[in-house]
């Protein structure tokens, strides 16, 4: 598996904006997952796209995958103070599900 | 069901010092993984294991050991430490046909 690059690495908005975060990545890759991580614990995952697929929704989260661009964005509409956390992608080109993390962004949103 | 618990939660070792990590999951999972995360960073692959009896070398395997022998369990151990070794340590499991990782809470480990 590759590494996934986020941008930007650090993210402050306000309660109901919306945040958009970034992964590029750089060889073909089976599929690519995002993750959320709250301070101090482990990291949850949040949504899976295929590389056929170009547009995934989960309730609030909106994720795009253009593998033409070797890229990804996560957008969180209507974030709420809870959504502060760091985020990050792993795009999955090898076998047994091997992840490698970049520095991730860090989303902080303000009441 | 407790998904993927680690024990201990905290430890302080002084350098030199040998420990071992538990990792335990109760949901059948084929696929366990090591991972360590030092401050404002991603969570680097140290080894990881696709069955039981199995492992493998991650990223930063070097100073770590790992061993399988049940499949629920996923231990790693730490010879002799060394302060480049503090970090918090996060185990995850896979099940076979899924590509989604479930994480533990995290052991945060400090060499002095």
């Amino acid at each position: 598996s590759q590494q996934g690059e986020e941008d930007p690495q650090a993210l402050s908005i306000q309660e109901g904006e919306n945040a958009t975060m970034n992964c590029s990545y750089k060889t073909s890759i089976n599929n690519l997952q995002w993750y959320r991580q709250n301070s101090g614990r482990g990291l949850v995952h949040l949504i899976l796209i295929r590389s056929n697929e170009r547009e995934k929704h989960s309730g609030r989260l909106r994720v795009t995958l253009d593998t033409s661009k070797k890229s990804s964005s996560l957008l969180i509409t209507a974030s709420r103070a809870a959504d502060t956390a760091s985020y990050f992608c792993a795009p999955i080109s090898g076998g047994y599900n091997k992840l490698i993390f970049g520095a991730g962004t860090r989303l902080a949103v303000h009441p | 069901n407790a998904g993927v618990t680690q024990t201990p939660k905290f430890r302080v070792l002084k350098t030199g010092q040998s420990m071992t990590l538990l990792c335990a999951q109760d949901m059948n999972h084929e696929y366990m993984y090591w991972y360590r995360q030092d401050p404002g960073m991603g969570l680097r692959l140290i080894h990881y294991s696709v069955g039981e009896g199995t492992t493998a070398k991650g990223e930063v395997p070097d100073g770590y050991n790992v061993s399988r022998l049940k499949k629920q369990n996923f231990l790693l151990g730490l010879e002799s430490a060394a302060p480049s070794q503090t970090s918090v340590y996060f185990c995850a499991s896979s099940p076979l046909l899924s590509y989604e990782q479930y994480f533990g809470p995290g052991t945060r480990l400090t060499v002095t």
